[in-house]
Protein backbone atom coordinates (compact mmCIF):
# COMPACT_ATOMS: atom_id res chain seq x y z
CA UNK A 1 0.00 0.00 0.00
CA UNK A 2 1.29 3.39 -1.01
CA UNK A 3 1.47 5.78 2.11
CA UNK A 4 2.45 8.63 -0.51
CA UNK A 5 0.41 9.37 -3.81
CA UNK A 6 1.98 11.14 -6.38
CA UNK A 7 0.75 12.63 -9.60
CA UNK A 8 0.76 13.11 -12.49
CA UNK A 9 3.43 9.68 -13.54
CA UNK A 10 4.63 12.54 -16.46
CA UNK A 11 4.46 15.64 -17.20
CA UNK A 12 5.44 17.95 -20.35
CA UNK A 13 5.53 21.58 -19.95
CA UNK A 14 6.69 23.97 -22.67
CA UNK A 15 9.71 25.93 -21.22
CA UNK A 16 8.77 29.24 -19.62
CA UNK A 17 5.51 27.13 -18.54
CA UNK A 18 4.63 26.14 -14.85
CA UNK A 19 5.12 22.40 -13.99
CA UNK A 20 2.85 21.38 -11.10
CA UNK A 21 3.13 18.14 -9.24
CA UNK A 22 1.09 16.70 -6.44
CA UNK A 23 0.96 14.29 -3.67
CA UNK A 24 -1.38 13.04 -0.54
CA UNK A 25 -0.72 10.87 2.28
CA UNK A 26 -3.00 9.37 4.45
CA UNK A 27 -0.36 9.01 8.10
CA UNK A 28 -1.68 12.16 9.80
CA UNK A 29 1.98 11.52 12.18
CA UNK A 30 3.55 12.96 9.34
CA UNK A 31 5.71 16.09 9.96
CA UNK A 32 8.24 16.79 7.07
CA UNK A 33 7.50 16.74 3.77
CA UNK A 34 10.33 16.97 1.47
CA UNK A 35 11.09 17.28 -2.50
CA UNK A 36 13.63 15.78 -4.20
CA UNK A 37 15.19 15.83 -8.01
CA UNK A 38 17.10 13.07 -9.02
CA UNK A 39 18.44 12.81 -12.55
CA UNK A 40 19.37 9.40 -14.16
CA UNK A 41 21.57 7.49 -12.47
CA UNK A 42 22.21 9.83 -9.82
CA UNK A 43 20.99 10.20 -6.15
CA UNK A 44 18.38 11.99 -5.18
CA UNK A 45 18.88 15.97 -4.34
CA UNK A 46 17.15 17.40 -2.28
CA UNK A 47 15.24 20.46 -3.33
CA UNK A 48 12.91 22.13 -0.94
CA UNK A 49 10.71 20.49 1.99
CA UNK A 50 8.23 21.84 4.63
CA UNK A 51 6.59 20.99 7.68
CA UNK A 52 2.62 20.94 8.37
CA UNK A 53 2.69 24.61 10.40
CA UNK A 54 3.07 26.36 7.45
CA UNK A 55 0.98 26.63 4.02
CA UNK A 56 2.98 27.88 1.42
CA UNK A 57 6.96 28.02 0.75
CA UNK A 58 8.91 29.35 -1.75
CA UNK A 59 12.64 28.97 -2.84
CA UNK A 60 13.41 30.58 -6.16
CA UNK A 61 11.41 28.99 -8.79
CA UNK A 62 10.21 26.34 -6.24
CA UNK A 63 6.97 26.16 -3.91
CA UNK A 64 5.47 23.85 -2.01
CA UNK A 65 2.00 24.07 -1.09
CA UNK A 66 0.40 22.42 2.01
CA UNK A 67 -3.42 21.75 2.39
CA UNK A 68 -3.03 19.92 6.12
CA UNK A 69 -7.16 19.33 6.17
CA UNK A 70 -6.96 17.44 2.96
CA UNK A 71 -3.46 15.84 3.04
CA UNK A 72 -2.37 17.16 0.07
CA UNK A 73 0.76 18.93 -0.70
CA UNK A 74 1.98 20.10 -4.01
CA UNK A 75 5.30 21.68 -5.22
CA UNK A 76 5.30 24.46 -8.40
CA UNK A 77 8.31 24.77 -10.51
CA UNK A 78 7.63 28.60 -12.61
CA UNK A 79 9.24 29.35 -15.41
CA UNK A 80 10.01 25.53 -15.92
CA UNK A 81 13.51 25.06 -17.40
CA UNK A 82 15.09 22.22 -20.23
CA UNK A 83 17.85 21.63 -17.42
CA UNK A 84 14.80 20.85 -14.63
CA UNK A 85 13.75 17.64 -17.04
CA UNK A 86 13.73 15.11 -14.02
CA UNK A 87 12.28 12.71 -12.27
CA UNK A 88 10.82 14.95 -9.00
CA UNK A 89 9.98 12.30 -5.83
CA UNK A 90 7.84 13.94 -2.97
CA UNK A 91 8.11 12.02 0.64
CA UNK A 92 6.65 12.13 4.00
CA UNK A 93 8.60 11.25 7.00
CA UNK A 94 7.98 11.56 10.78
CA UNK A 95 10.65 13.10 13.12
CA UNK A 96 10.36 10.87 16.04
CA UNK A 97 10.41 7.80 13.93
CA UNK A 98 13.75 7.92 13.08
CA UNK A 99 12.77 9.82 10.21
CA UNK A 100 12.78 7.20 7.25
CA UNK A 101 11.40 9.13 4.08
CA UNK A 102 8.53 7.16 2.67
CA UNK A 103 8.46 8.64 -1.23
CA UNK A 104 5.77 9.01 -3.70
CA UNK A 105 6.25 6.81 -7.22
CA UNK A 106 7.45 9.42 -9.13
CA UNK A 107 7.09 12.08 -11.76
CA UNK A 108 9.01 12.69 -14.96
CA UNK A 109 9.19 16.06 -16.30
CA UNK A 110 10.41 17.09 -19.66
CA UNK A 111 10.63 20.81 -20.01
CA UNK A 112 10.79 21.39 -24.14
CA UNK A 113 12.54 24.14 -25.56
CA UNK B 1 30.58 21.46 0.72
CA UNK B 2 31.08 18.00 1.35
CA UNK B 3 28.41 15.41 0.35
CA UNK B 4 28.18 12.08 0.91
CA UNK B 5 30.74 9.16 -0.45
CA UNK B 6 29.51 5.78 -1.49
CA UNK B 7 31.52 3.11 -2.72
CA UNK B 8 32.34 1.24 -5.20
CA UNK B 9 29.93 3.08 -7.41
CA UNK B 10 29.24 0.28 -9.57
CA UNK B 11 29.32 -3.35 -8.52
CA UNK B 12 28.75 -6.64 -10.87
CA UNK B 13 28.52 -9.84 -8.62
CA UNK B 14 27.19 -13.40 -9.82
CA UNK B 15 24.24 -15.05 -8.06
CA UNK B 16 24.53 -16.72 -4.86
CA UNK B 17 28.16 -13.89 -4.31
CA UNK B 18 28.60 -11.78 -1.56
CA UNK B 19 28.83 -7.89 -1.96
CA UNK B 20 29.82 -4.91 0.41
CA UNK B 21 28.58 -1.49 -0.04
CA UNK B 22 30.01 0.82 1.54
CA UNK B 23 28.97 5.02 2.64
CA UNK B 24 30.45 7.65 4.46
CA UNK B 25 28.26 10.31 5.43
CA UNK B 26 28.54 13.83 5.76
CA UNK B 27 31.02 14.92 8.47
CA UNK B 28 29.08 15.28 11.78
CA UNK B 29 25.72 13.78 10.33
CA UNK B 30 25.28 11.51 13.23
CA UNK B 31 22.38 9.38 11.04
CA UNK B 32 23.04 7.35 7.92
CA UNK B 33 20.09 5.87 5.77
CA UNK B 34 20.04 2.87 3.31
CA UNK B 35 17.32 2.78 0.30
CA UNK B 36 17.48 0.65 -2.80
CA UNK B 37 15.81 1.95 -5.95
CA UNK B 38 14.68 -0.32 -8.69
CA UNK B 39 14.50 0.66 -12.32
CA UNK B 40 11.39 3.29 -12.53
CA UNK B 41 10.91 2.90 -8.91
CA UNK B 42 10.50 5.09 -5.86
CA UNK B 43 13.57 4.59 -3.39
CA UNK B 44 12.74 2.31 -0.46
CA UNK B 45 13.97 2.29 3.18
CA UNK B 46 16.18 -0.73 4.12
CA UNK B 47 18.45 0.03 7.17
CA UNK B 48 19.15 3.26 9.18
CA UNK B 49 21.84 3.76 12.12
CA UNK B 50 21.78 6.46 14.79
CA UNK B 51 25.03 7.05 16.16
CA UNK B 52 26.30 3.75 15.46
CA UNK B 53 22.97 1.89 16.79
CA UNK B 54 19.98 0.62 14.37
CA UNK B 55 17.54 2.70 14.85
CA UNK B 56 14.96 1.57 12.50
CA UNK B 57 14.29 -1.15 9.43
CA UNK B 58 12.38 -1.52 6.82
CA UNK B 59 11.99 -4.00 3.74
CA UNK B 60 15.30 -5.68 4.00
CA UNK B 61 16.16 -9.47 3.24
CA UNK B 62 17.47 -11.25 6.06
CA UNK B 63 20.57 -12.02 3.59
CA UNK B 64 21.57 -8.20 3.80
CA UNK B 65 22.75 -6.96 7.64
CA UNK B 66 24.73 -3.60 7.92
CA UNK B 67 26.43 -1.87 10.55
CA UNK B 68 27.70 1.84 11.35
CA UNK B 69 31.23 1.69 12.74
CA UNK B 70 33.04 4.56 14.88
CA UNK B 71 33.68 6.66 12.39
CA UNK B 72 30.09 6.83 11.19
CA UNK B 73 30.90 5.44 8.32
CA UNK B 74 28.49 2.47 7.74
CA UNK B 75 28.35 -0.76 5.27
CA UNK B 76 25.81 -3.34 4.06
CA UNK B 77 26.40 -6.39 3.35
CA UNK B 78 24.42 -8.64 0.93
CA UNK B 79 25.07 -12.51 0.34
CA UNK B 80 23.70 -14.97 -1.51
CA UNK B 81 22.63 -12.33 -3.81
CA UNK B 82 19.80 -12.93 -6.25
CA UNK B 83 18.73 -11.54 -9.84
CA UNK B 84 16.28 -9.44 -8.03
CA UNK B 85 18.87 -7.38 -6.10
CA UNK B 86 20.10 -5.78 -9.20
CA UNK B 87 18.90 -1.88 -7.84
CA UNK B 88 20.92 1.51 -7.31
CA UNK B 89 21.48 1.37 -3.61
CA UNK B 90 21.26 4.86 -2.10
CA UNK B 91 23.09 6.04 1.36
CA UNK B 92 21.79 8.92 2.86
CA UNK B 93 22.73 11.28 6.27
CA UNK B 94 21.47 13.62 8.63
CA UNK B 95 22.35 15.79 11.07
CA UNK B 96 18.39 17.03 12.35
CA UNK B 97 16.28 13.78 12.09
CA UNK B 98 14.70 16.01 8.88
CA UNK B 99 16.71 16.69 5.63
CA UNK B 100 18.45 13.66 4.66
CA UNK B 101 20.95 14.69 2.04
CA UNK B 102 21.62 11.49 -0.42
CA UNK B 103 24.70 9.80 -2.10
CA UNK B 104 25.81 9.14 -5.83
CA UNK B 105 24.56 5.29 -5.22
CA UNK B 106 25.96 1.92 -5.77
CA UNK B 107 24.55 0.63 -8.95
CA UNK B 108 24.55 -3.83 -8.43
CA UNK B 109 24.34 -5.90 -10.96
CA UNK B 110 23.87 -9.56 -10.27
CA UNK B 111 23.98 -11.63 -13.34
Amino acid sequence: QQQVKQSPQSLIVQKGGISIINCAYENTAFDYFPWYQQFPGKGPALLIAIRPDVSEKKEGRFTISFNKSAKQFSLHIMDSQPGDSATYFCAASIYGNTGKLIFGQGTTLQVKP
Amino acid sequence: AAGVIQSPRHLIKEKRETATLKCYPIPRHDTVYWYQQGPGQDPQFLISFYEKMQSDKGSIPDRFSAQQFSDYHSELNMSSLELGDSALYFCASSLTGYEQYFGPGTRLTVT
